[in-house]
């Protein structure tokens, strides 16, 4: 069953842009990581928030964490053309990550 | 480093052929994963692994087999493969959570298996 789900599930915005994507889960969490995953490639993690933390940065990727709300928003700055790709959350707990559906994100030049 | 490679990267079975796919990591990582990827749905757990010698089942293990006999080695098994076990699979690898919970996963490439 699929604890995370991302919203919305497709994104297309121009170069230079930003992109936000939200992901909601169903039950407690020990924490939350965002993914990527370009066509035809393995996923590649970009960011872990735990449980405990309220907002996390890398680069141009922002990440928020509501654990009242049992939802995360990752924001990426200033988007450009390789960031084109399916983003995935995943909620951990015990030895499990449990997967969303993904948003699809494209860049139009 | 090459990380997680995973062999073969394509294959084609017909309904009730057997296979194994292989799955490698240089990472000296404890816990390793499969997982299938079906078009508009997250990546779905099969069979998991704490460490060299023991498996553990997934949300979705029916019909796959596992063994990890060596640390660096989770290998999946098709006894007899079915036309709904056409997907993408994925091994993933990462170490040992602990009590801070899971730590990020390092992922291969893919086999993308086509059962006819």
């Amino acid at each position: 069953s699929q604890q995370g789900e991302e919203d919305p599930q497709a994104l297309s915005i121009q170069e230079g842009e930003n992109a936000t994507m939200n992901c909601s889960y169903k039950t407690s969490i020990n924490n939350l990581q965002w993914y990527r995953q370009n066509s035809g490639r393995g996923l590649v993690h970009l960011i872990l928030i735990r449980s405990n933390e309220r907002e996390k940065h890398s680069g141009r990727l922002r990440v928020t964490l509501d654990t009242s709300k049992k939802s995360s928003s990752l924001l990426i700055t200033a988007s450009r053309a390789a960031d084109t790709a399916s983003y995935f959350c995943a909620t951990g707990s015990n030895y499990q990550l449990i997967w969303g559906a993904g948003t699809k994100l494209i860049i139009k030049p | 480093n090459a990380g997680v490679t995973q062999t073969p990267k394509f294959r084609v079975l017909k309904t009730g052929q057997s296979m194994t796919l292989l799955c490698a990591q240089d990472m000296n990582h404890e816990y390793m994963y499969w997982y299938r990827q079906d078009p508009g749905m997250g990546l779905r757990l099969i069979h998991y692994s704490v460490g060299e010698g023991t498996t553990a089942k997934g949300e979705v293990p029916d019909g796959y087999n596992v063994s990890r006999l060596k640390k660096q080695n989770f290998l999946l098994g098709l006894e007899s493969a079915a036309p709904s076990q056409t997907s993408v699979y994925f091994c993933a690898s990462s170490h040992q959570g602990g009590v801070r919970g899971n730590q990020p996963q390092h992922f291969g490439d893919g086999t993308r298996l086509s059962i006819l």
